[in-house]
């Protein structure tokens, strides 16, 4: 079974440019988590979309979107790039239904952002 | 609100000890705690998850402990190896105040074994 795939790994952006990081659950997963990862902060959840809808949001700047698409991949879009926004972001996939304790999380590779 | 705590951050030990990684949680309400393992500019990879309702779970050399009363989990790792070097998370899944599930992640302790 494959696990979940991130793209780009790498990435190098100036600031004020845009991005869009795409993240491929594994099959039969439903739900979709977004994570930022800096050395400082460690990590930080984005939010987390299931079955195509935002079900949970972290405390970051509308700057940051995201969307699921029918198939379960994800997208996530960073605009008006900043210094700080350099990170390692990771996507985890799960089954997803909510209230079960089994809900357990896979993480992706993870996709390396730099801003100049 | 939930806060998760690892400590200590850094552990070094010899080859072939026994070591213990401990995670506090001030919040009991949870569904699941989980263990994660990750490598220098990798992905996290899961270890073991224990549900609210099991004390432990078991996987090769890896045992983890849950105790939802204290607040408290911890993760032994048998017969220590070169190999088992990386940074070990830990993270608890509870409902947050307006019933959305949340994921809350301990800062890590990273570990090294010395051959």
């Amino acid at each position: 079974k494959a696990g979940v795939t991130q793209t780009p790994r790498y990435l190098i952006k100036t600031r004020g440019q845009q991005v869009t990081l795409s993240c491929s659950p594994i099959s039969g997963h439903r739900s979709v988590s977004w994570y930022q990862q800096t050395p400082g902060q460690g990590l930080q959840f984005l939010f987390e979309y299931f079955s195509e809808t935002q079900r949970n949001k972290g405390n970051f700047p509308g700057r940051f979107s995201g969307r699921q698409f029918s198939n379960s991949r994800s997208e996530m879009n960073v605009s008006t790039l900043e210094l700080g926004d350099s990170a390692l972001y990771l996507c985890a996939s799960s089954l997803g239904a909510a209230g079960f304790s089994y809900n357990e999380q896979f993480f992706g590779p993870g996709t390396r952002l730099t801003v100049l | 609100k939930q806060e998760v705590t690892q400590i200590p951050a850094a552990l070094s030990v010899p080859e072939g000890e026994n070591l213990v990684l401990n995670c506090s949680f001030t919040d009991s309400a949870i569904y699941n705690l989980q263990w994660f393992r990750q490598d220098p500019g990798k992905g996290l990879t899961s270890l073991l998850l224990i549900q609210s309702s099991q004390r432990e779970q078991t996987s090769g050399r890896l045992n983890a402990s849950l105790d939802k009363s204290s607040g408290r989990s911890t993760l032994y790792i048998a017969a220590s190896q070169p190999g088992d070097s990386a940074t070990y998370l830990c993270a608890v899944r509870w409902q947050g105040n307006f019933g959305n599930e949340k994921l809350t992640f301990g800062t890590g302790t990273r570990l090294t074994i010395i051959p």
